[in-house]
């Protein structure tokens, strides 16, 4: 199994600042085939069900605000919050779609200072 | 707008049965794939089946294979999940979610319902 490593846990941030969220994968999830890598992105606000905000590792789902972005580097992704707002208080989960089965990263919360 | 609700948790002894459906709406249910994924109280998210757009094809967790079966009925636009042989660790909010298939058995999910709380206890 693909093994998802989030970190830190939690953080907080001040309003306006950035929020940088690190998710580790045990393999290689990019196919060569297509250049991709098969990470998603989800936000979880307390008592919602998941949203999705990225996939692709870098694309952002319609309706997601741009101070969303993905990136990658080899096996490390990262989602960044640039300009953290009061409604972006959720848990943040990465999840690969690489192969069976589908795993999820721990989760990490981000609270405001 | 898409739409799935879920129905069906509740209280249930240990080594029992339940079925879990999700009633979709708001897009065609005949060619998407779907799934369950679960929340247990405080945790986070663990994948548990998907079914193809065709119900050809179904995949599960280690966890639960050989007690859950997935399953679909396009009629009803409905998705099933009978649970059997129900553990204490089964204890979790059950999520349905609208798969986007990459490739086969791949996906990752687009819209999720409000889930339905499952409790295993005796």
């Amino acid at each position: 199994d693909i093994v998802m490593t989030q970190s830190p846990d939690s953080l907080a941030v001040s309003l306006g600042e950035r929020a940088t969220i690190n998710c580790k994968s045990s393999h290689s999830i990019l196919y060569s085939s297509n250049n991709q890598n098969y990470l998603a992105w989800y936000q979880q606000k307390p008592g919602q069900p998941p949203k999705l905000l990225i996939y692709w590792a870098s694309t952002r789902e319609s309706g997601v605000p741009d101070r969303f972005s993905g990136s990658v580097s080899g096996t490390d992704f990262t989602l960044t919050i640039s300009s953290l707002q009061a409604e972006d208080v959720a848990v943040y989960y990465c999840q690969q779609y690489y192969n069976i089965p589908l795993t999820f990263g721990g989760g990490t919360k981000v609270e405001i200072k | 707008e898409v739409q799935l609700l879920e129905s069906g948790g509740g209280l249930v002894q240990p080594g029992g049965s339940l079925r879990l459906s999700c009633a979709a709406s708001g897009f065609t249910f005949s060619n998407s794939a779907m799934s369950w994924v679960r929340q247990a109280p405080g945790k986070g998210l663990e994948w548990v089946s998907v079914i193809s757009d065709s119900g050809g094809s179904t995949y599960y967790a280690d966890s639960v294979k050989g007690r859950f079966t997935i399953s679909r009925d396009y009629s009803r636009s409905t998705l099933y999940m009978q649970m059997s042989s129900l553990r204490v660790e089964d204890t979790a909010v059950y999520y349905c979610a609208k798969a986007i298939s990459v490739a086969a058995h791949l996906y990752y999910f687009d819209y999720w319902g409000q889930g339905t709380l499952v409790t295993v206890s005796s």
